[in-house]
């Protein structure tokens, strides 16, 4: 696509159940992101795909948190048992490549809201 | 571990008046510095990405600055308008991963 894909744009779920956030990068980027955008604070890096390669989770808060990228090219990231304080805007970008001097793309992001 | 700051938080102008908006950090070994717009409720639009080596980018009414030894960096907007009214974020990148700014919201007063 021209873009960086997300969906939902927004989804409002009961405290204890899972959720799916879905995110189709560009096409022919090899380098995929997860960030995470709470209500007053920045950005937070949560997860990094980069062709097949083992992923980086560091940033991961819990392990309630989890991502997959099927096929190099959509990614789900899993919330289990979500909580309030998931509560946040969840923004995918992607790039070129793995290397450090590309350029990074972000979809619009879905914004969760755990009640 | 990184840190990314930008001053000012926020910043209002009228129509017309050029912006400065500031970004510092702390670790001076970036690969690059990206500028954002970010629009209420929306996701990050890329402005300008400045590769390490390079000390300046220009899009249009935009001209960003980097000082790497220094850890700073500054965006120039142009003759503002209503429209630019947004939260604009620094990010940089030390390996794949970004830092970000906290970011400075801008408001053009008509």
């Amino acid at each position: 696509g021209a873009g960086v894909s997300q969906s939902p744009s927004n989804k409002v779920t009961e405290k204890g159940k899972d959720v799916e956030l879905r995110c189709d990068p560009i096409s022919g980027h090899t380098a995929l992101y997860w960030y995470r955008q709470s209500l007053g604070q920045g950005l937070e890096f949560l997860i990094y795909f980069q062709g097949n390669s083992a992923p980086d989770k560091s940033g991961l808060p819990s392990d309630r948190f989890s991502a997959e990228r099927t096929g190099g090219s959509v990614s789900t990231l899993t919330i289990q048992r979500t909580q309030q304080e998931d509560s946040a805007v969840y923004l995918c970008a992607s790039s070129l490549g793995g290397q450090p001097n590309t350029e990074a793309f972000f979809g619009q992001g879905t914004r969760l809201t755990v009640v | 571990k990184q840190e990314v700051t930008q001053i000012p938080a926020a910043l209002s102008v009228p129509e017309g008046e050029n912006l400065v908006l500031n970004c510092s950090f702390t670790d001076s070994a970036i690969y690059n510095l990206q500028w954002f717009r970010q629009d209420p409720g929306k996701g990050l639009t890329s402005l300008l990405l400045i590769q390490s080596s390079q000390r300046e980018q220009t899009s249009g009414r935009l001209n960003a600055s980097l000082d790497k030894s220094s850890g700073r960096s500054t965006l120039y907007i142009a003759a503002s308008q209503p429209g630019d009214s947004a939260t604009y974020l620094c990010a940089v990148a030390n390996d794949y991963k970004l830092s970000f700014g906290a970011g400075t919201t801008v408001t053009v007063r008509a």
